[in-house]
């Protein structure tokens, strides 16, 4: 069993949608991190958190430590958002090294 | 854009062969990560260096090793290349090494294509 799974695999959606991507780990962690890589190959950090939740713009992400688990949220859908996003997490105890999950490829139609 | 450059973009050589991917961090960050992106494997962790020292390493293979110079631009030599070499290879920085505090930025990536 992977330490980091993500859900849906795949999600389809239509513009203006309210998505969301799940994440699940098995470890302690200290950091959560959320990427999102675009067709051409390149990565950016959506958000790194600990606790609570973080917003910026339409995207929400939110932790849950005692549940081990992570959502990111994505409100009012664009064709733009389509992408992967992948939930990474830093164990405890291991340099800020992450360990990925295997990735949500978001497909937002108009 | 992250910061972060790597050298070269794209990358085609022939099985057996030896490459270097290079890699500058941000302005000010001592901590350099290299990841590997297979199609098969997806995203997993190399090696880790701080301020030219190695930190950690993951799922690394012997034929490949790593530096950072005192510059702290880093290195990812890849020998004796084999097809399931063929991969994304990222780079990542930030600024220490405290758990959890700094977030990574990434590279473009280098896209190795072994024939």
């Amino acid at each position: 069993k992977n330490e980091v799974e993500q859900s849906p695999q795949n999600l389809t959606a239509q513009e203006g949608e309210f998505i969301t991507i799940n994440c699940s780990y098995s470890v302690g962690i200290s950091a959560l991190h959320w990427l999102q890589q675009h067709p051409g190959g390149g990565i950016v950090s959506l958000f790194m958190l600990s606790s609570g939740k973080k917003k910026h713009g339409r995207l929400i992400a939110t932790i849950n430590i005692q549940e081990k688990h992570s959502s990111l949220h994505i409100t009012a859908s664009h064709p733009r958002d389509s992408a992967v996003y992948i939930c990474a997490v830093a164990p405890n105890n291991a340099g800020n090294m992450l360990t990925f999950g295997g990735g949500t490829r978001l497909m937002v139609k108009p | 854009d992250s910061g972060v450059t790597q050298t070269p973009k794209h990358l085609i050589t022939a099985t057996g062969q030896r490459v270097t991917l290079r890699c500058s961090p941000r302005s000010g960050d001592l901590s350099v990560y290299w990841y590997q992106q297979s199609l098969d494997q997806g995203l997993q962790f190399l090696i880790q260096y701080y301020n030219g020292e190695e930190r950690a390493k993951g799922n690394i293979l012997e034929r490949f090793s790593a530096q950072q110079f005192p510059d702290l631009h880093s290195e990812l030599n890849l020998s004796s290349l084999e097809l399931g070499d063929s991969a994304l290879y990222f780079c990542a920085s930030r600024k220490g090494l405290a758990e959890g505090y700094n977030e990574q930025f990434f590279g473009p990536g280098t896209r190795l294509t072994v024939l």
